[in-house]
């Protein structure tokens, strides 16, 4: 079965400090990552895809990825109250209908 | 344009009903998927159609669970003989095209008594 594994946390941080969120899956053939932004009763929203090797930053957020080790992970700079929440790493596995496989999530708590 | 869209918000049966959850993607979006999500985990994966077809049904639990895209819009999913344990928030995404970025509707809250 493939899947996709996160610590659960939670992760506090202080404000204006640097997050990082870690994600490991199992299916060697995946090909799309994915890191979404949950708050408490409300719906995934899209915070970072990354599909290559390396880094991908936008804004405050930077995706890194390593096919080789299996590895997806999130950097939050100067966290904010506000990016509290909790964080969920997804894939789309190579050669898949598409689905999203989540990891369980990381809450992340960033006190003022 | 509007985002995903999900009725009812919230939803409260009893052992042994039907239930229908309704799914409105965004527009032109060709592919839709449903999720269910329990407390404290992520989201898992039920059905993705792509245009009116079921492209994988293989994440639906059983045979009570089914899921229809009649014009390639909106989505229904039907819950037959509901159990305590369907309880959980269901999501449905779309996305176009099949692959690209997934984006979730706020979730119908189900609850079976």
């Amino acid at each position: 079965q493939k899947e996709v594994e996160q610590n659960s946390g939670p992760l506090s941080v202080p404000e204006g400090a640097i997050a990082s969120l870690n994600c490991t899956y199992s299916d060697r053939v995946s090909q799309s990552f994915f890191w979404y932004r949950q708050y408490s009763g409300k719906s995934p929203e899209l915070i970072m895809s990354i599909y290559s090797n390396g880094d991908k930053e936008d804004g405050r957020f930077t995706a890194q990825l390593n096919k080789a080790s299996q590895y997806v992970s999130l950097l939050i700079r100067d966290s904010q109250p506000s990016d509290s929440a909790t964080y969920l790493c997804a894939v789309i596995s190579g050669g898949s209908n598409y689905k999203l496989t989540f990891g369980k999530g990381t809450l992340l708590t960033v006190n003022p | 344009g509007a985002g995903v869209s999900q009725t009812p918000s919230n939803k409260v049966t009893e052992k042994g009903k039907y239930v229908e959850l309704r799914c409105d993607p965004i527009s032109g979006h060709t592919a839709l998927y449903w999720y269910r999500q329990s407390l404290g985990q992520g989201p898992e994966f039920l059905i993705y159609f792509q245009g009116t077809g079921a492209a994988d049904d293989s994440g639906l639990p059983n045979d009570r669970f089914f899921a229809v895209r009649p014009e390639g819009s909106v989505s229904t999913l039907k819950i037959q003989r509901t159990e305590r344990g369907d309880s959980a928030v269901y999501l449905c995404a779309s996305s176009n095209p099949p692959g690209d970025t997934q984006y979730f509707g706020p979730g119908t809250r189900l609850t079976v008594l």
